[in-house]
């Protein structure tokens, strides 16, 4: 069964201390995206990834950390430097790279919420 | 700066036409995506428009596009109480490719 997950699916951290949030596809997907989903706002990017080996950063990267050595994994680091941590966070993988034209379904996992006390 | 734009709730009764409306600023982007989040769920691709079209229906969903007023619809006909969701839309952006993505409408149904 072809799917992308998250885990965990809640999460509470003490102020000040690093957190990794898992995010892994067994679609085959070559495009990988990590969004930050607070409310009454859209979500926003903070880092993508079109290929293993390779991520980009994308609207609101400070405070967070990627890493992509595999094509099915995509785990994210909330750092200590991350001012407002506390939100839903939400993974995607696409099939391949976004460029000009091209179709870009996003497939997403069922999210991971995070709770800083 | 690149833009989409969506009221953030939308109120009908169940049996009636439910009209998301969404506008953007950046005109580039070849396809034009609806998304559906359930309550604490990811989000699911809904429907999408090839930029080239004016409407594409599937089933009890119509999809407008206005390119001139930079205005996107999403019309649910029939609104049942499975509809209740939030709606994204999202643009694609010129610089990067990257999605950019309205606020959500969350739908309320009424009986």
């Amino acid at each position: 069964d072809g799917g992308i997950t998250q885990s965990p699916k809640y999460l509470f951290r003490k102020e000040g201390q690093n957190v990794t949030l898992s995010c892994e596809q067994n679609l085959n997907h070559d495009a990988m995206y990590w969004y930050r989903q607070d409310p009454g706002q859209g979500l926003r990017l903070i880092y993508y990834s079109q290929i293993v080996n390779d991520f980009q950063k994308g609207d609101i990267a400070e405070g967070y950390s990627v890493s992509r050595e595999k094509k099915e994994s995509f785990p994210l680091t909330v750092t200590s430097a991350q001012k407002n941590p506390t939100a839903f966070y939400l993974c995607a993988s696409s099939i391949g790279t976004s460029g000009f034209g091209s179709y870009n379904e996003q497939f997403f996992g069922p999210g991971t919420r995070l709770t800083v006390l | 700066g690149e833009d989409v734009e969506q009221s953030l709730f939308l109120s009908v009764r169940e049996g009636d036409s439910s009209v998301i409306n969404c506008t953007y600023t950046d005109s580039s982007s070849t396809y034009l995506y609806w998304y559906k989040q359930e309550p604490g769920a990811g989000l699911q691709l809904l429907t999408y428009i090839f930029s080239n079209m004016d409407m594409k229906q599937d089933q009890r969903l119509t999809v407008l596009l206005n390119k001139k007023d930079k205005h996107l619809s999403l019309r649910i006909a029939d609104t049942q109480t499975g509809d209740s969701a939030i709606y994204f839309c999202a643009v694609e952006r010129r610089s990067n490719y990257q999605l950019i993505w309205g606020a959500g409408t969350k739908l309320i149904i009424k009986p």
